[in-house]
């Protein structure tokens, strides 16, 4: 069965423009959570959608959106992009439901955002 | 949610046995504890989770103790493909409840 997985692979953009990431669960996932992964650093949580609905946020500017599509498939958005945002971006599925195993996640390979 | 506490690095050879041991001393009673794995460039991936006594797979144990403010993640017999990032989370399984993760164990293991 596939796993996660993230495109594009790696991304070069320019300060200011906008950028969109894309993920797909693992089959029979509803849940997709977003997150930001800078060197040296643990991933840093953004959002998490489930059943299409935002359920979870973390500490990031409105710059950053997402939303999830009817088949659980997600994309972020971050808009005027910043040199700080430059960072490994990690999409991770999960069951939530009736048995909530939320903090079982499965993670994709990510994609590698560079702002110059 | 919980904080957690674990070494920064730790250095095994080979077939030796590895106790990385997580500090969560504010654990609330719906907490799980779960560990993840993370290798350069690529995403975490899950290795096991618990909520007392001990858990067991075919990767890891984890051991938990009756007053849950600490876990050990025991990796048996070691080789160089387990040098990586070990992460400690501990929160609720509820969706929407946001992974927490530290800057997480450096295992290295040598030959």
């Amino acid at each position: 069965d596939a796993g996660v997985t993230q495109s594009p692979t790696h991304l070069i953009k320019t300060r200011g423009q906008h950028v969109t990431l894309r993920c797909s669960p693992i089959s029979g996932h509803k849940s997709v959570s977003w997150y930001q992964q800078v060197l040296g650093q643990g991933p840093q949580f953004i959002f998490q959608y489930y059943e299409k609905e935002e359920r979870g946020r973390g500490n990031f500017p409105d710059r950053f959106s997402a939303r999830q599509f009817p088949n659980y498939s997600s994309e972020l958005n971050v808009n005027a992009l910043l040199l700080g945002d430059s960072a490994l971006y990690l999409c991770a599925s999960s069951l939530v439901g009736a048995t909530s195993t939320n903090y079982e996640q499965y993670f994709g390979p990510g994609t590698r955002l560079t702002v110059t | 949610l919980a904080k957690t506490t674990q070494p920064i690095s730790m250095d095994s050879y080979e077939g030796q046995e590895v106790n990385i041991t997580c500090s969560h001393n504010n654990i609330a009673t719906n907490d799980y504890i779960t560990w993840y794995q993370q290798f350069p460039s690529q995403g975490p991936r899950f290795i096991i989770q618990g909520y007392k006594t001990k858990v067991t797979n075919e990767v890891a144990s984890l051991f938990i103790p009756a007053d849950r403010k600490s876990s050990t993640l025991s990796l048996p017999r070691v080789s160089l493909s387990d040098t990586a990032v070990y992460y400690c989370l501990v929160g609720d399984n509820q969706a929407g409840t946001a992974l927490i993760f530290g800057k997480g164990t450096t295992l290295s293991v040598s030959s």
